[in-house]
């Protein structure tokens, strides 16, 4: 099993809508965990950080985490042509940095 | 200001050839990190370093070569055994420890085998 997993395909939402992403990890010792967001041909950029159990919200950002089940998701509220962009899942745990494979979202005006 | 950077950002190799990527930071950050991405996928680990003069493998480590002489420079190089380099290549920098420990990146550098 993979270390992080982010099985869906590209993922099209009307401009206003909520986008919903999801994530699984497979590493209980995991501490902390990250959404990025990535423009084409760009380096990652920090969105969410989030490490207790429950929701976090930052903004139109909503970051939740269930470490029992082992998934964090992220919702993007009233999603604008901006926020089309790649979005990588990722934790930090055993002292490396680890990412899923991003979920690509694109926004239709 | 405070950042990583890489350095070049274009960079072309002939097969054979061994070529060094350039990362430095000014954060003052212990852990460094080099990953590489290809066309539509996410980000896969090489070689991480906690600490000067340490460094482990990560998934794919193999063809690849670093040093951690300073804790500022993670200097990484492609030798002639990677059969496949062509590649985006992203190296980070974070401050480990217990809970929050947000990685940044720099602006990368592609590499393309010619």
């Amino acid at each position: 099993q993979k270390e992080v997993e982010q099985n869906s395909g590209p993922l099209s939402v009307p401009e206003g809508a909520i986008a919903s992403l999801n994530c699984t990890y497979s590493d209980r010792g995991s501490q902390s965990f990250f959404w990025y967001r990535q423009y084409s041909g760009k380096s990652p950029e920090l969105i969410m950080f989030i490490y207790s159990n429950g929701d976090k919200e930052d903004g139109r950002f909503t970051a939740q985490l269930n470490k029992a089940s082992q998934y964090v998701s992220l919702l993007i509220r009233d999603s604008q042509p901006s926020d089309s962009a790649t979005y990588l899942c990722a934790y930090y745990g055993n002292n490396r940095l680890a990412f899923g494979k991003g979920n690509q979202v694109v926004v239709i005006p | 200001d405070g950042g990583i950077t890489q350095s070049p950002k274009y960079l072309f190799r002939k097969e054979g050839q061994n070529v060094t990527l350039s990362c430095e930071q000014n954060l003052n950050h212990d852990a460094m990190y080099w990953y590489r991405q290809d066309p539509g996928q996410g980000l896969r680990l090489i070689y991480y370093s906690q600490i000067v003069n340490d460094f482990q493998k990560g998934d794919i480590a193999e063809g690849y070569s670093v040093s951690r002489e300073k804790k500022e420079s993670f200097p990484l190089t492609v030798t002639s055994a990677q059969k496949n380099p062509t590649a985006f290549y992203l190296c980070a920098s974070s401050e480990p420890g217990q809970g929050y420990t947000e990685a940044f990146f720099g602006q990368g550098t592609r590499l393309t085998v010619v």
